[in-house]
């Protein structure tokens, strides 16, 4: 099974809103409610900052919240701010044969 | 607070096995299925294969069956990987990761809640 398409890279001014967007098929981000995202600075051990498409775990800022489309997850980071630079993943269940299916990972830039 | 503390760094030369270790405190051990997860130098992540701490039931992604085995010790509340058949492909950072029962859909998802530190596995002749 194919890996989740993300966009290589996106940026954005302090303030600003930026969305990453996290395209599946049927058989994974469009069919199942098990979406998590990922941020990982360099160097370190990527952290949960949503899961199950829209929830989002105790201590991560109201800055950042999930969605969905389709086949297609997004993550929106509102009010950017400087540490939020950095490498964010998707992840997503793919049913019973592929438990967990990563995107290739989008480098946000803070400008 | 939970911590999930992983072994050491390795060096392992084409074919060799290797085995990295997972400690896990601040939380009931057989709460959790663990999961691991890898990530070659400059690239994404990878999901490697889960395991249940309750029954030991284990899942691993199609490209590495036959070449990894995923364990726990409830007694040390430590979950460990072995690779074996190593290449140099196989040079990356190892992270576990814990994954919590959803009883809604009574099963696991994956949602990696904590991680390790991460293990570097670095594969060469």
């Amino acid at each position: 099974q194919s890996a989740l398409t993300q966009p290589r890279s996106v940026s954005g001014s302090p303030g600003q809103s930026v969305t990453i967007s996290c395209t599946g098929t049927s058989s994974d981000v469009g069919g199942y409610n098990y979406v998590s995202w990922y941020q990982q600075h360099p160097g370190k051990a990527p952290k949960l900052m949503i899961y199950d498409v829209t929830e989002r775990p105790s201590g991560v800022p109201d800055r950042f919240s999930g969605s969905r489309s389709g086949y297609t997850a997004s993550l929106t980071i509102s009010g950017l701010q400087a540490e939020d630079e950095a490498d964010y993943y998707c992840c997503s269940y793919a049913g019973s044969h592929t438990f967990a299916l990563f995107g290739g990972g989008t480098k946000l830039t803070v400008l | 607070q939970v911590q999930l503390v992983q072994s050491g760094a390795e060096v392992k030369k084409p074919g060799a096995s290797v085995k990295v270790s997972c400690k896990a405190s601040g939380y009931t051990f057989t709460s959790y299925a663990f999961s691991w997860v890898r990530q070659a130098p400059g690239q994404g992540l990878e999901w490697m294969g889960w395991i249940s701490t309750y029954n030991d039931y284990t899942d691993y992604a199609q490209r590495l069956q036959g070449r990894v085995t995923m364990t726990t010790d409830t007694s040390t509340s430590t979950a460990y990987m072995e690779l074996r058949s190593l290449r140099s492909d196989d040079t990356a950072v190892y992270y576990c990761a814990r994954v919590p029962y959803y009883y809604g859909g009574n099963g696991y998802y994956p949602t990696f809640d904590y991680w390790g530190q991460g293990t570097l596995v670095t594969v060469s002749s």
